[in-house]
């Protein structure tokens, strides 16, 4: 089964506006990762959060993670029309790029 | 510019027959991946490779087979043993060893096989 599972499957918002999107997990995790994938494309990787770590950020990305609750959010600020893209989840219970598992992903879609 | 070049982009075989996806990277990472993605599906790892000479098998490694002669080639046979091949397929390198649990994943921009 997957173990991390994104929230909400589809998403769509006005340019400018802010985009959340919500991973939750079953399982303890050593770090959870967040991918984007524009259409046809590979993933690329945006953001890794160690599980000890509460919340991390990079440029117009932010990221929580909260253990307790095996959740984490990404929350993408003043959206683009280039932000349009698949977004996912990857968690890792153990070391090793071997045992990331990926959610279903976020179709986020921004409208100009 | 270093990366991974996956060939070729579109593949169309016929039932029964065996083919190869190309992956090959100059990133001059050690550890590589062959994932499957699936429409509403989250990546499956088919197989993987720490080293050159080894690799191990994912979760869906059936109906597949893989090579790791060259660090930097990691290519992807599949075989009519496959029972529903028709996927994109995403190959993937990273930096492995004792922190390979903090190295990003890179990927290729894919191949999409269609059989028929």
């Amino acid at each position: 089964s997957q173990q991390g599972e994104e929230d909400p499957q589809a998403l769509s918002i006005q340019e400018g506006e802010n985009a959340t999107m919500n991973c939750s997990y079953k399982t303890s995790i050593n770090n959870l990762q967040w991918y984007r994938q524009n259409s046809g494309r590979g993933l690329v990787h945006l953001i890794l959060i160690r599980s000890n770590e509460r919340e991390k950020h990079s440029g117009r990305l932010r990221v929580t993670l909260d253990t307790s609750k095996k959740s984490s959010s990404l929350l993408i600020t003043a959206s683009r029309a280039a932000d349009t893209a698949s977004y996912f989840c990857a968690t890792a219970a153990n070391f090793g790029n071997e045992k990331l598992t990926f959610g279903t992903g976020t179709r986020l879609t921004i409208i100009p | 510019d270093g990366g991974i070049t996956q060939s070729p982009k579109y593949l169309f075989r016929k039932e029964g027959q065996n083919v190869t996806l190309s992956c090959e990277q100059n990133l001059n990472h050690d550890a590589m991946y062959w994932y499957r993605q699936d429409p509403g599906q989250g990546l499956r790892l088919i197989y993987y490779s720490q080293i050159v000479n080894d690799f191990q098998k994912g979760d869906i490694a059936e109906g597949y087979s893989v090579s790791r002669e060259k660090k930097e080639s990691f290519p992807l046979t599949v075989t009519s043993a496959q029972k529903n091949p028709t996927a994109f397929y995403l190959c993937a390198s990273s930096i492995p060893g004792v922190t390979s649990y903090n190295s990003p994943l890179h990927f290729g921009n894919g191949t999409r096989l269609t059989v028929t």
